[in-house]
């Protein structure tokens, strides 16, 4: 099936660090969204960007949609142990009208 | 608010079986998707419907059926069942398709094929 490139695809940091994601696709979307999911859960969104070049955050979260309209990056500032989860970068592109998810980004945070 | 509601959250069904997952979405969201979620495949689209229409499909195999009714509650069916199967089944509603509007998962449900 398809999906968006997502890196990395895993990281190990420690309490207080920043940390930065990103989604790339082929395809040009009009909506980029990030989702967290933690164990035995459903993606629980987080942010929603619907405008190139639009940038928005929620607490230490900020979020871009890039302008080219084929990435996205999601920053997290100050990390805190529960931060910890898989974050999914997903899009609605142009051509299909689906909403197809990344691969996730494995994030684990140590005190 | 109620949220995203799925049931039941886990089953085990043998090689051959068929079997119905059901989804209420939160109240006034006539907009519901279903996504497999594996480790190997990440979340991949199944179908989406609104106001009791499928407006989309995914790329599986006919066995994979769906629905939705007036009240704009979901079913999604699974006929012949393979090992292959076997995943969280994930539910999303919003209150539109397109425009400004997120999509709100349930918990899902975690499916066991044997």
């Amino acid at each position: 099936g398809q999906q968006l490139n997502q890196s990395p695809q895993s990281m190990f940091i420690q309490e207080g660090e920043d940390v930065s994601m990103n989604c790339t696709s082929s395809s040009i979307f009009n909506t980029w969204l990030w989702y967290k999911q933690e164990p035995g859960e459903g993606p629980v969104l987080l942010i929603a960007l619907y405008k190139a070049g639009e940038l928005t955050s929620n607490g230490r979260l900020t979020a871009q949609f890039g302008i080219t309209r084929k990435d996205s990056f999601l920053n997290i500032s100050a990390s805190i142990p529960s931060d910890v989860g898989i974050y999914f970068c997903a899009g609605r592109s142009y051509n299909t009208d689906k909403l197809i998810f990344g691969t996730g980004t494995r994030l684990q945070v140590f005190p | 608010k109620a949220g995203v509601t799925q049931t039941p959250r886990y089953l085990i069904k043998t090689r051959g079986q068929q079997v119905t997952l059901s989804c209420s979405p939160i109240s006034g969201h006539r907009s519901v998707s279903w996504y497999q979620q594996t480790p190997g495949q990440g979340l991949q689209f199944l179908f989406e419907y609104f106001s009791e229409t499928q407006r989309n499909k995914g790329n599986f195999p006919g066995r994979f059926s769906g629905r939705q009714f007036s009240n704009s509650r979901s079913e999604m069916n699974v006929s012949t069942l393979e090992l292959g199967d076997s995943a969280l089944y994930l539910c999303a509603s919003s209150s539109r398709p397109t425009g400004p509007y997120g999509y709100t998962f349930g918990s899902g449900t975690r499916l066991t094929v044997v």
